[in-house]
């Protein structure tokens, strides 16, 4: 059972260039999320998917694009990246957001380490 | 939004209970707090979830106060592999809402002989 996995571990870019991240789930689950994870600034919420076909923007989306065409799968696009960018990042889902216990527990990637030269 | 903090940092020797506190007065009404784990290298597991009182499971409990403004990890007998950094998760405002979630700012828990 993999879980989420996140496709590259590690990526060097240059300014100005573009790339794709990669998150898939194998859980069956309606929400999905793209967290960065900067020293002393714990995990923020970029953009996050309720659903196939939806998203919507997070605490700092913006420099990023997303799109989720397929249930088990997140991609996280950067169009013109910025050595602001640099960080860890984190792909999470889980089976619904809110009230309901145990429905709601979030369960991530092992990260993509992203440097931005 | 408010934020939601915790202790930078904690120290603790094996075999003692470690208490890491997280602070969220801006809580949602109806939403669940949730503690994560993680180690250097890996993403957050999830560690322990409640809504109010007192919930125990087979690795930490969780207090939680009436007025729900804060929240407290509680590890038993700790070992070495309890070092990793603890974050606190919660929804602040209005329930429902993802672009509320708050991860609070993380614990690094030092375990030492």
């Amino acid at each position: 059972n993999a879980g989420v996995t996140q496709t590259p571990k590690f990526r060097v870019l240059k300014t100005g260039q573009s790339m794709t991240l990669l998150c898939a789930q194998d859980m069956n689950h309606e929400y999905m999320y793209w967290y960065r994870q900067d020293p002393g600034m714990g995990l923020r919420l970029i953009h996050y998917s309720v659903g196939e076909g939806t998203t919507a923007k997070g605490e700092v989306p913006d420099g990023y694009n997303v799109s989720r065409l397929k249930k088990q799968n997140f991609l996280l696009g950067l169009e013109s990246a910025a050595p602001s960018q640099t960080s860890v990042y984190f792909c999470a889902s889980s089976y619904s957001f809110g009230t309901s216990v145990g429905k709601n527990i979030q369960y991530f990637g092992a990260g993509t380490r992203l440097s931005v030269l | 939004l408010a934020k939601t903090t915790q202790p930078i940092s904690m120290d603790s020797y094996e075999g003692q209970e470690v208490n890491i506190t997280c602070s969220h007065n801006n809580i949602a009404t109806n939403d669940y707090i949730t503690w994560y784990q993680q180690f250097p290298s890996q993403g957050p597991r999830f560690i322990i979830q409640g809504y109010k009182t007192k919930v125990t499971n087979e690795v930490a409990s969780l207090f939680i106060p009436a007025d729900r403004k804060s929240s407290t990890l509680s590890l038993p007998r700790v070992s070495l592999s309890d070092t990793a950094v603890y974050y606190c998760l919660v929804a602040e405002g209005n329930t429902g809402t993802a672009s509320k979630l708050t991860f609070g700012t993380g614990t690094r828990l030092q375990v030492t002989l």
